[in-house]
């Protein structure tokens, strides 16, 4: 069965520094999402992203983040200069299509800013 | 805005005991209601869906009904398994948003 995957899995990064997370959506989706998890905290979503552009963001989702699709096949999520209060859970999801359609989710990155 | 709150986990259980894990909304309008779980080391998977009220969504023994008087959709099990431990999430989208609100999470833990 067709997946969403993640990596790295893990990453540690320094405070200041910039990360890029990828994500490899189900192949024929056509709506892509990344949400993050603060630990014990509640998912939240941060954007979503169709034909090349974002179709909505949250207020977490400052100047510091941007997506991009850079080819056929990834979707990333950058965070320019990461934050202590960046570390958390990130999920990448897609769907087929948009509003109705149930998004299937990666298994996440844990990223850790020290 | 639009919000979910479920109950506070972590749930332990032995197998083939009765499961309830509570999910109540807040949102205007008609939301459409989910249950994601969450397998150890994997990423959210659809559980049941539920888009208007009095609507049941089911899948693997589980089910949750969505009552829009109570604005809740809890979901139950009549015998749950050791392979049913994970984190389970209750989620929302309103019909003009793409985004899902989701809960906390629970931790269930099935012990043989």
């Amino acid at each position: 069965e067709p997946e969403v995957t993640q990596t790295p899995s893990h990453q540690v990064t320094q405070m200041g520094q910039e990360v890029i997370l990828r994500c490899v959506p189900i192949s024929n989706h056509l709506y892509f999402y990344w949400y993050r998890q603060i630990l014990g905290q509640k998912v939240e979503f941060l954007v979503s992203f169709y034909n090349n552009e974002i179709s909505e963001k949250s207020e977490i989702f400052d100047d510091q983040f941007s997506v991009e699709r850079p080819d056929g096949s990834n979707f990333t999520l950058k965070i320019r200069s990461t934050k202590l209060e960046d570390s958390a859970m990130y999920f990448c999801a897609s769907s087929v299509s948009g509003r109705m359609e149930t998004q299937y989710f990666g298994p996440g990155t844990r990223l850790l800013v020290l | 805005g639009n919000s979910v709150t479920q109950m506070e986990g972590p749930v332990t259980l032995s197998e083939e005991a009765f499961l309830t894990i509570n999910c109540t909304y807040t949102a205007t309008g008609y939301p459409s209601l989910f249950w994601y779980v969450q397998y150890p080391g994997e990423g959210l998977q659809l559980l049941l869906k539920a888009t208007k009220a009095d609507d049941k969504g089911s899948n693997k023994g589980f089910e949750a009904t969505y009552r829009k008087e109570t604005t809740s959709f809890h979901l139950e099990k009549g015998s749950v398994q050791v392979s049913d431990s994970a984190v389970y999430f209750c989620a929302l989208r309103k019909g003009s948003n793409y985004k899902l609100t989701f809960g906390k999470g629970t931790l269930l833990t099935v012990n043989p």
